[in-house]
């Protein structure tokens, strides 16, 4: 059964800071692999996914990289600044599986002015 | 604008009351699911829909019902069955099932 495990369960940093969140997972036979983020109250928004078949994706300040064989990803995030402060949760998709992801329990940032 | 649309933002439940959340999307997506998410927890998905009068069960179904009469609806029932009711409930959808999922802004269902 996959399991999904997300450390440390919350962050705070000071503005500014380059920092890395954490994302493992047990079975390795993944179709992709998403990171969101949530704000307090609210639903989540697809920040990066990763195929498979990649090792990883950039958007902005943003880099996610995927180890499949040691079941690991990274969320990289340059230059942090306040607005970062959310929730960030990462989710696999099963090879074969279909549609269902698998979510880890979320990272809790803050970023300090 | 296009996306997705919870409601009621907030929904009290009494004790052997069955209540609806609405989830409704004008993406044009083929695929919806339900999760439910509890504190510094992640997302357990509860039921989804790959296409009109089609849906399979999740991880935690029990004491929930669903139905897809629209492509763009797939209102969830929370049933007296389910003890446990009190979380955040989270809509998404996807064009089909292995694409990305976008997700609406949920609903707090609580316990009177």
């Amino acid at each position: 059964k996959q399991e999904v495990t997300q450390i440390p369960a919350a962050l705070s940093v000071p503005e500014g800071e380059n920092l890395v969140l954490n994302c493992s997972f047990t079975d390795s036979a993944i179709y992709n692999l998403q990171w969101f983020r949530q704000d307090p109250g609210k639903g989540l928004t697809s920040l990066l996914l990763i195929q498979s078949s990649q090792r990883e994706q950039t958007s902005g300040r943003l880099n996610a990289s995927l180890d499949k064989s040691s079941g690991r990803s990274t969320l990289y995030i340059a230059a942090s600044q306040p607005g970062d402060s959310a929730t960030y949760l990462c989710a696999v998709r099963q090879a074969g599986n279909t549609g269902k992801l698998i979510f880890g329990q979320g990272t809790t940032l803050q970023v300090k002015p | 604008d296009g996306g997705i649309t919870q409601s009621p933002k907030y929904l009290f439940r009494k004790e052997g009351q069955n209540v609806t959340l609405s989830c409704e999307q004008n993406l044009n997506h083929d695929a919806m699911y339900w999760y439910r998410q509890d504190p510094g927890q992640g997302l357990r998905l509860i039921y989804y829909s790959q296409i009109v009068n089609d849906f399979q069960k999740g991880d935690i179904a029990e004491g929930y019902s669903v139905s897809r009469e629209k492509k763009e609806s797939f209102p969830l029932t929370v049933t007296s069955a389910q003890k446990n009711p009190t979380a955040f409930y989270l809509c998404a959808s996807s064009i089909f099932v292995d694409q990305p999922q976008h997700f609406g802004d949920g609903t707090r269902l609580s316990i009177l």
